[in-house]
């Protein structure tokens, strides 16, 4: 089963409105979770890492101010996009790090497709 | 940034067809390489993994080479499925960088379309 699981799967909202996308680990605990972009027919694009109780470290190019990351607790990551319009309608999906009997480097969320009408 | 205009490559094989999607890292420095399978409207699915120190890895149908003096990687699909029609990315975990700390950070290439057709 899923040990990441990502909310909501798809919103659509207007214009200069600002969204939050929630990032959980299932039965584990994530010391690092990761924020991805995704347009359609591309890649991922990693936009942050977050790890619980600091600050995010986001990658060359991508706003903080714009998409404010929260790492509260070691079971959830927030993404909100501020303030957002049409350009930041994208795919946004989230990965999980941590102890787990796995030998996956990460587990990734289904995604939140984002639609900024 | 954004690759605007750029196309993902494609692959179309008939069913029961061996697959072969071929990837080019960039990092020199990375030391582990996934192959991911993203459906449709998810996220994407592990499939197989190789460390630096090895040049081949084989799973369930599925083979994963790896070409360091190239930079080159690849999976192979034995038999493949109308199910594994998907975009197939390799990703590339960097090493540790100067501080001897490893970031975990993945770096995803291009994808590759896959289609099999029944």
């Amino acid at each position: 089963g899923a040990v990441v699981s990502q909310h909501p799967s798809w919103v659509i909202c207007k214009s200069g409105t600002s969204v939050k996308i929630e990032c959980r680990s299932l039965d584990f605990q994530a010391t690092t979770m990761f924020w991805y972009r995704q347009f359609p027919k591309q890649s991922l694009m990693l936009m942050a890492t977050s790890n619980e109780g600091s600050k995010a470290t986001y990658e060359q190019g991508v706003e903080k101010d714009k998409f404010l990351i929260n790492h509260a607790s070691l079971t959830l990551s927030t993404l909100t996009v501020t303030s957002a319009h049409p350009e930041d309608s994208s795919f946004y999906i989230c990965s999980a790090k941590g102890e787990l009997r796995s030998n996956q480097p990460q587990h990734f969320g289904d995604g939140t497709r984002l639609s900024i009408l | 940034g954004e690759s605007v205009g750029l196309h993902l490559p494609t692959l179309s094989v008939q069913e029961g067809d061996n697959s072969i999607i071929n990837c080019a890292y960039s990092n020199s420095a990375s030391d582990y390489f996934i192959w991911y399978k993203q459906e449709s409207g998810k996220g994407p699915q592990f499939i197989i993994d190789i460390r630096s120190n090895m040049d081949k890895r084989q799973g369930q149908r599925v083979t994963v080479l790896l070409n360091k003096t190239v930079k080159h990687l690849s999976l192979q699909i034995a038999a493949t499925q109308p199910g594994d029609s998907a975009v197939y990315f390799c990703a590339e975990n960097r090493a540790t960088n100067a501080g001897g700390t490893s970031y975990g950070k993945l770096t995803f290439g291009q994808g590759t379309i896959l289609t099999v057709h029944p």
